[in-house]
């Protein structure tokens, strides 16, 4: 199975700051690669596919970037509804597995 | 609109088996595939299988053993069936409506304690 090693685990940041958070994939993954936002309590949203494109619907100061087995979710600004765990995900080979997951809360 | 919502029972004594049901509206089981997705409380999600749009089925192979999913057109309706549970099986259950191998719209969940 294709390991998804995300980091960092948690994350503090203040208003309007940018961050950015990894995934490494155990081999090449091809860009199949999404990103999740999953607020306390509900379930877990789309907001990054294909490495890069943005699921519809989602605000543009998310972005997602890398090639190979890194990948990078980047936020610009940070707002207090962007307080949430997030989750990378691999859909290059079966079974698709998940990274840990990155909980980001604000300073 | 899209939706997906589970319903089965939260509490499930260990070695029983776990019956979940998925169903769902704003769209065609034989257009989309639907999967089965768990999570134990603080952690990361895991894949569990998937229902094709042509009726075929997958699964995670640590699994697979114990897991079987089905659906009823008709109905609407995606099913789960997971035999011998333990405790490291509780956690929240979700089914996942997938576009081009990512998770698209997303159940509410349903939590599931194995215990006796």
């Amino acid at each position: 199975d294709i390991q998804m090693t995300q980091s960092p685990a948690s994350l503090s940041a203040s208003l309007g700051e940018t961050v950015s958070i990894e995934c490494l994939a155990s081999e090449g993954i091809s860009n199949s690669l999404a990103w999740y936002q999953q607020k306390s309590g509900k379930s877990p949203q789309l907001l990054i596919y294909a490495a890069s494109r943005l699921q519809d619907g989602v605000p543009s100061q998310f972005s997602g970037s890398g090639s190979g087995t890194r990948y990078s979710l980047k936020i610009s600004g940070m707002q207090p509804e962007d307080e949430a765990d997030y989750f990378c995900e691999q859909s290059y080979k079966f079974p698709l597995t998940f990274g840990s997951g990155t909980k980001l809360e604000i300073k | 609109q899209v939706q997906l919502k589970e319903s089965g029972p939260g509490l499930v004594q260990p070695s029983e088996t776990l019956s979940l049901t998925c169903t769902v509206s704003g769209f065609s089981l034989t257009s989309y595939s639907v999967s089965w997705v768990r999570q134990p409380s603080g952690k990361g999600p895991e894949w569990m299988g998937r229902m094709w749009y042509d009726g075929d089925t997958a699964y995670n192979s640590a699994l697979k053993s114990r897991l079987s999913i089905s659906r009823d057109t008709s109905k609407n309706q995606v099913f789960l069936k997971m035999n011998s549970l333990q405790t490291d099986d509780t956690g929240t259950y979700y089914c996942t409506r997938e576009l081009q191998w990512v998770f698209d719209y997303w159940g509410q969940g349903v939590m599931v304690t194995v215990s006796s």
